[in-house]
């Protein structure tokens, strides 16, 4: 497609619940990755992709949280038992390569926990 | 740890006037530096990079950024704003790896 495309838009589940999110990146782009945006923000880095391969989780804020990117396109962010304090904006990601490389942007999904 | 300062939560400037939205970041040697630009219940939009070279950079919609590296310093200006710039911006740094870290951006309002 022509660029990132994030869905669901919104998506209000209820404290417990599982949640996924799915992410489809810029065909051809290696690399992906998950941002967290709380209210008032910048995106905080949760997961990095290359091709298929998960090579840093070091922002997932528990083990609630899982992605994944079997094929090395699509990716799906899922979130286990969802807490109040998990409302947010979640943002997809995708480049060329890493580094210096700058980043193409879903519009994100907003996450509301009731 | 590398971080990124944008000291102004919001500035508001009048249409037509001059605009420079300030970043300060923490790393010992240049890092990829970017200005991106996001608008409400959208993502974010590249504005414009400095990699290297020419320290005056040019981005897009009329935005140009300076690095500053004895200030550690790529403060976003334009000479001229539109209605239209109203959004959040967005400095961020990348030291060469995979993450790239933002700061918390700074939110423009523009009065007629």
């Amino acid at each position: 497609g022509a660029g990132v495309s994030q869905s669901p838009r919104y998506k209000v589940a209820k404290r417990g619940q599982d949640v996924a999110l799915r992410c489809d990146p810029i065909s051809g782009h290696v690399s992906l990755f998950w941002y967290q945006q709380a209210l008032g923000q910048g995106p905080e880095f949760l997961t990095y992709f290359q091709n298929e391969a998960q090579l840093d989780k070091s922002g997932l804020p528990s083990d609630r949280f899982f992605a994944e990117r079997p094929e090395g396109s699509v990716s799906t962010l899922k979130i286990q038992r969802t807490q109040q304090e998990d409302s947010a904006v979640y943002l997809c990601a995708s480049s060329l390569g890493s580094g210096g490389e700058p980043q193409h942007f879903g519009d994100g999904t907003r996450l509301s926990i009731l | 740890a590398q971080s990124v300062t944008q000291p102004d939560i919001h500035i508001t400037v009048s249409e037509g006037a001059s605009l420079e939205l300030r970043c300060n970041y923490s790393y010992g040697a240049t890092p990829y530096l970017f200005w991106y630009v996001q608008s409400p219940g959208q993502g974010l939009q590249l504005l414009l990079k400095y990699f290297s070279g020419d320290t005056l950079v040019q981005g897009i919609k009329g935005f140009e950024a300076e690095f500053k590296r004895s200030q550690s310093s790529f403060n976003l200006r334009k000479p001229s704003v539109h209605w239209s710039d109203a959004a959040e911006y967005f400095c961020a740094v990348n030291t060469g790896g995979f993450k790239t870290i933002f700061g918390a951006g700074t939110r423009l309002f523009v009065k007629a």
